[in-house]
């Protein structure tokens, strides 16, 4: 069975710009979590959407966003970036709410 | 690819050796904990779950335990190969959320 997939791996980005990252969960899988990875603030939850509907959400600005579709895929969106969002983005599917999540290779953005 | 953690704490180990990855976490209410080992340049890969009900579990080389009175968890790695060298993260499970640990650094030298 084919893993997680995020598109695009890697991402340059100026001040300002918005950006949207897309996640294909493992087939069959319906929840779809977010998460930030930085050096120096680790692995922080974003969000969680099972069903179409956002779940659970971390504690990050309005800028950040998603949404999930009816296939279960799912996108994140962070307008008007900042040079701090530089970070590795990490998507991880399960089968549903709250199981055990499997994590994609994540996708690697720099604002410059 | 990038280091996941520049300054994060290591345990070198020699191959061949066991190895134990401990982990203090946060919050008495959470009910769910996992293990995950992430390599340079992936996400993390599932090792490992144990949920709050029991106090030890075992995999292929590996095992959890779980004290939750001094809220701890340990990983153990039998036999460890140059192949487990990873950053490994605990992850509690505390109102519907995962919270991460900061992450060790395991070294496997020949």
């Amino acid at each position: 069975k084919a893993g997680v997939t995020q598109t695009p791996r890697y991402l340059i980005k100026t001040r300002g710009q918005q950006v949207t990252l897309s996640c294909s969960p493992i087939s069959g899988h319906r929840s779809v979590s977010w998460y930030q990875q930085t050096p120096g603030q680790g692995l922080q939850f974003l969000f969680e959407y099972f069903s179409e509907t956002q779940r659970n959400k971390g504690n990050f600005p309005g800028r950040f966003s998603g949404r999930q579709f009816s296939n279960s895929r799912s996108e994140m969106n962070v307008s008007t970036l900042e040079l701090g969002d530089s970070a590795l983005y990490l998507c991880a599917s399960s089968l549903a709410f709250q199981e055990t999540q499997y994590f994609g290779p994540g996708t690697r953005l720099l604002v410059l | 690819g990038e280091s996941v953690g520049l300054h994060l704490p290591t345990l070198s180990v020699q191959e061949g050796d066991n190895s134990i990855i401990n982990c203090a976490y946060s919050n008495s209410a959470s009910d769910y904990f996992i293990w995950y080992k992430q390599e340079s340049g992936k996400g993390p890969q599932f090792i490992i779950d144990i949920r709050s009900n029991m106090d030890k579990r075992q995999g292929q080389r590996v095992t959890v335990l779980l004290n939750k009175t001094v809220k701890h968890l340990s990983l153990q790695i039998a036999a460890t190969q140059p192949g487990d060298s990873a950053v490994y993260f605990c992850a509690e499970r505390h109102y519907n959320k995962l919270i991460f640990g900061a992450g060790t650094r395991l070294a496997v030298h020949p």
